[in-house]
């Protein structure tokens, strides 16, 4: 069965790291997302993706960046981590105008 | 005014009962609407889907849609405790934008 798969689940780090979240779909999907999830704020999208090369700003981009080598790869990196980005981390994919598919999260934590 | 919104709840209900949710929107060119269920601790996963006006049925769900009104509602038959969940609606214009949910609770 077509999956999405993210990694680590759980992630502890400094601040002021450089920390990268693996997401990974084989759902052979165009378009995927990063969003992050806090208390209050539902879910906010990071960036996304609609094809290979092509990344975009959503509305709380600061501070993250991403790269699409490959349809299936849509990695998250955390430039330099802060304590305000301590959040669960969601990616999906999904095809054109059809529901996103989530993984499963990764729950990082910026000490 | 926020692009969707729901309240945040709880919504309490008992077993065996109707609950009822709801979401407003704010961009009259939104095209598709979504329901998500969402467990503590875990990912949000795809209930219901509608497009057009109207009622769309699903087992249990049914989804509700006026898009003149502005709102898209859902509604869960025969509430069951394992229906206690955060539900989250998203509606798709020019871009996919996701209410903050509404915590259900359904006590047996």
């Amino acid at each position: 069965d077509a999956e999405i798969t993210q990694s680590p689940r759980h992630k502890i780090t400094e601040t002021g790291r450089q920390v990268t979240l693996a997401c990974h779909q084989t759902w052979n999907h165009n378009n995927m997302f990063w969003y992050r999830q806090d208390l209050g704020h539902g879910l906010r999208l990071i960036h996304y993706s609609y094809g290979v090369q092509d990344t975009n700003k959503g509305e709380v981009s600061d501070g993250y960046s991403v790269s699409r080598s490959n349809t299936e790869d849509l990695p998250l990196t955390l430039e330099s981590a802060a304590s305000s980005q301590t959040s669960v981390y969601f990616c999906a994919s999904s095809d054109w105008d059809s529901p996103l598919h989530f993984g499963n999260g990764t729950r990082l934590t910026v000490t | 005014q926020k692009e969707v919104e729901q309240n945040s709840g709880p919504l309490s209900v008992p077993e065996g009962a109707i609950a009822s949710l709801n979401c407003t929107y704010s961009d009259r060119g939104s095209q598709s609407f979504f329901w998500y269920r969402q467990y503590s601790g875990k990912s949000p996963e795809l209930i219901m889907s509608i497009y057009s006006n109207g009622d769309k049925e699903d087992g249990r769900f049914t989804a509700q849609l006026n898009k003149a009104s502005q709102y898209v509602s859902l509604l869960i038959r025969d509430s069951q405790p394992s229906d206690s969940a955060t539900y989250l609606c998203a509606v798709n214009g020019n871009k996919l934008v996701f209410g903050a949910g509404t915590i259900l609770r359904v006590k047996s």
